[in-house]
């Protein structure tokens, strides 16, 4: 079965802290994002990325860096934890878009708290 | 990219069929509709998407209106486990999650 592997489904960490999510998908996919899920504000994107090394932002990237050194791996970073980062994170990944072809597959979610 | 709007929750009949409508009157030519799903706690799942044409798969059948602006996902038999928030997208430059709805299955 084709899965995204997020390391950690539950996170405490304090203000200022450095955070690390990982992601790793086993499915030769070439795009991966990353979305944070509020609740009443849905799925909003962070960043994706379309190849190793390449990065692009999403709609709320502030706060945010991202990592892609190698192609199952994508990798979320909190350079200094808010209270206001405090959110459900969700990995997804999917092949390189071809006509119809964009069938986003998630991991199960990491849940952050930042006290 | 073109907007969605789905009612925000809607109950079913266990074993009954449930219609999910979704509205995107701005859809462009080239826009594909996608549902998805997403069960508490879980990540959001993929069901199905379509162009023009109808669709059917193992999970769910999708209609999609001749002109487009309009579509309606339907679960044939509805169970409790298809209980959870589904998502109708429209994909122009990126997957865009709005609210979604709250279909929850009843015994």
């Amino acid at each position: 079965d084709v899965k995204v592997t997020q390391s950690s489904r539950y996170l405490v960490k304090r203000t200022g802290e450095k955070v690390f999510l990982e992601c790793v998908q086993d499915m030769d996919h070439e795009n991966m994002f990353w979305y944070r899920q509020d609740p009443g504000l849905g799925l909003r994107l962070i960043y994706f990325s379309y190849d190793v090394k390449m990065k692009e932002k999403g709609d709320i990237p502030e706060g945010y860096s991202v990592s892609r050194e190698k192609k199952e791996r994508f990798s979320l970073i909190l350079e200094s934890a808010s209270t206001n980062q405090t959110s459900m994170y969700l990995c997804a990944s999917t092949h390189r878009r071809a006509a119809g072809a964009n069938v986003l597959t998630f991991g199960a979610g990491s849940r952050l708290t930042v006290l | 990219d073109a907007k969605t709007t789905q009612p925000p929750s809607m109950d079913c009949a266990e074993g009954r069929a449930a219609n999910l409508p979704c509205n995107h009157s701005t859809i462009s030519g080239n826009e594909y509709v996608y549902w998805y799903r997403q069960i508490h706690s879980q990540g959001p799942q993929y069901i199905i998407h379509g162009l023009k044409n109808n669709e059917t798969n193992e999970m769910a059948s999708l209609i999609i209106t001749e002109d487009r602006k309009s579509s309606t996902l339907i679960l044939p038999h509805a169970t409790l486990r298809d209980t959870a928030v589904y998502y109708c997208i429209v994909y122009g430059n990126k997957l865009v999650f709005g609210a979604g709805t709250i279909l929850r299955v009843k015994s």
